[in-house]
């Protein structure tokens, strides 16, 4: 198993660009969840799902979309990057509601200038 | 919302040094998990508590739910240099269509030989 991966590594986006962040898991967990974690931070939530075709958002969700039409996927979109938005962003997987145990991948590395 | 405070924020330890951190919350959780990240990883999990009181060991770590169900501790023996990193508490909560995991702040500990 790959477990969680993530693509791309590291990207340099320009304000107003938009770009999706893609997440892969191959270990048939039906719940996902992307963070985004700022430097000298913990990480914070921004979008999650519970299972295909089923997302809600999390605690910072503005300026961004998520879609979950796979088990294994669960890509997330900036529709217009702003400095804000620069940050590390992890995805996790978990297998269900009786495990609380979340696997991350190795995360995405985002700069907006 | 919810914080986890963990603390020190960060430590400089010499190699073979025994290390303790704590993690706190104003509330309580049924679950405390213990995720390490390396320098340009994902967080990876360490140890996973789920009920008041237990004590829980991992190789040279070990983890205590506290009995008040609101605090945590992890404590690091005989310290090595690949135990560098960021420690961080979690704990879920369920809100919405499913739990999620609150992080705590993070303890950057650093080895020198």
């Amino acid at each position: 198993n790959a477990g969680v991966t993530q693509t791309p590594k590291f990207r340099i986006l320009k304000i107003g660009q938009s770009m999706t962040l893609q997440c892969t898991q191959d270990m048939n967990h039906n719940y996902m969840y992307w963070y985004r974690q700022d430097p000298g931070m913990g990480l914070k939530l921004i979008y999650y799902s519970v299972g295909a075709g089923i997302t809600d958002k999390g605690e910072v969700p503005n300026g961004y979309n998520v879609s979950r039409s796979t088990t294994e996927d669960f890509p997330l979109r900036l529709e217009l990057a702003a400095p804000s938005q620069t940050s590390v962003y992890f995805c996790a997987s978990r297998p269900g509601a009786l495990q609380e145990t979340q696997y991350f991948g190795p995360g995405t590395r985002l700069l907006v200038l | 919302g919810q914080q986890l405070n963990q603390s020190p924020q960060s430590m400089f330890i010499q190699e073979g040094e025994d290390v303790s951190m704590n993690c706190t919350s104003s509330s309580i959780f049924n679950t405390w998990l213990w995720y390490k990240q390396d320098p340009g990883e994902g967080p990876v999990l360490l140890i996973a508590l789920y009920k008041a009181g237990e004590l829980t060991s991992n190789g040279r770590l070990t983890a205590q739910f506290g009995i008040t169900r609101k605090d945590s501790f992890l404590n690091i023996s005989a310290s090595i240099p690949s135990d560098v990193g960021i420690y961080f508490c979690a704990g879920p909560r369920f809100t919405g269509t499913a739990s999620k995991l609150t992080f705590g702040t993070g303890t950057r500990l650093q080895v020198t030989l």
